[in-house]
């Protein structure tokens, strides 16, 4: 199993909103990351778990707040979100990068924010 | 800084062409360098991982080399069908980060023509 799951696939909020995006997966990986894609450039790093702990928040703002409730979920609460945050939200994961392992990132589909 | 070139931007072919895709970066102290796929509106699909002290990867049709002394990598697809079209993206994770910090190429948007 090589999938990363990833809900809602698309999301309409206003920007007095809260909402959460959600990724799942059960390959045993200990690092999880969030990514932000715009059209026709490629994905942006947002932030990184490491063993369930952050390890690099990319000076995203403080709209954006990641959780990690436990090693096969890790979700993006959304509040107070602008219209140009509207963008493809990527989850992926792999295992940490260390001697043992490649680092090989997968991917989740994806979930398509509008923000109105 | 680790910046990662993908040439050519867009490349159209008729179905049947053997192609290659074409993927430079600026830093060669790299831990690995990953080939994605990804269709419009999608997620990126792995495709192929060569580690730095690996020269080449293959996975049916494709191909993929590193030449991590002069900063290259080149993805070689043979026999292109259309299913084959999309956007293909080179990364490469430098040794010196603390995670899986890939940077990104921008990508190179391949059409096969039946």
């Amino acid at each position: 199993d090589t999938e990363v799951t990833q809900t809602p696939k698309h999301l309409v909020m206003g920007m007095t909103n809260k909402k959460s995006l959600k990724c799942e997966q059960h390959m045993g990986h200990r690092a999880m990351y969030w990514y932000k894609q715009k059209a026709k450039k490629p994905p942006e790093l947002m932030f990184v778990y490491s063993y369930e702990k952050l390890s690099i928040n990319e000076s995203v703002p403080s709209r954006f707040s990641p959780e990690c409730p436990n090693s096969s979920l890790l979700n993006l609460h959304l509040h107070a979100l602008q219209p140009e945050d509207s963008a493809l939200y990527l989850c992926a994961s792999s295992q940490p990068l260390d001697r043992r392992h490649t680092g090989e990132l997968f991917f989740g589909e994806g979930s398509r924010l509008t923000v109105l | 800084k680790q910046e990662v070139t993908q040439i050519p931007a867009a490349l159209s072919v008729p179905e049947g062409e053997n192609l290659v895709l074409n993927c430079s970066f600026t830093d060669s102290a790299i831990y690995n360098l990953q080939w994605f796929r990804q269709d419009p509106g999608k997620g990126l699909t792995s495709l192929l991982l060569i580690q730095s002290s690996q020269r080449e990867q293959t996975s049916g049709r494709l191909n993929a080399s590193l030449d991590k002394s002069s900063g290259r990598s080149t993805l070689y697809i043979a026999a292109s069908q259309p299913g084959d079209s999309a956007t293909y993206l080179c990364a490469v994770i430098p040794v010196e980060t603390s995670g899986s910090r890939l940077t990104f190429g921008e990508g190179t948007q391949l059409t096969v023509n039946p």
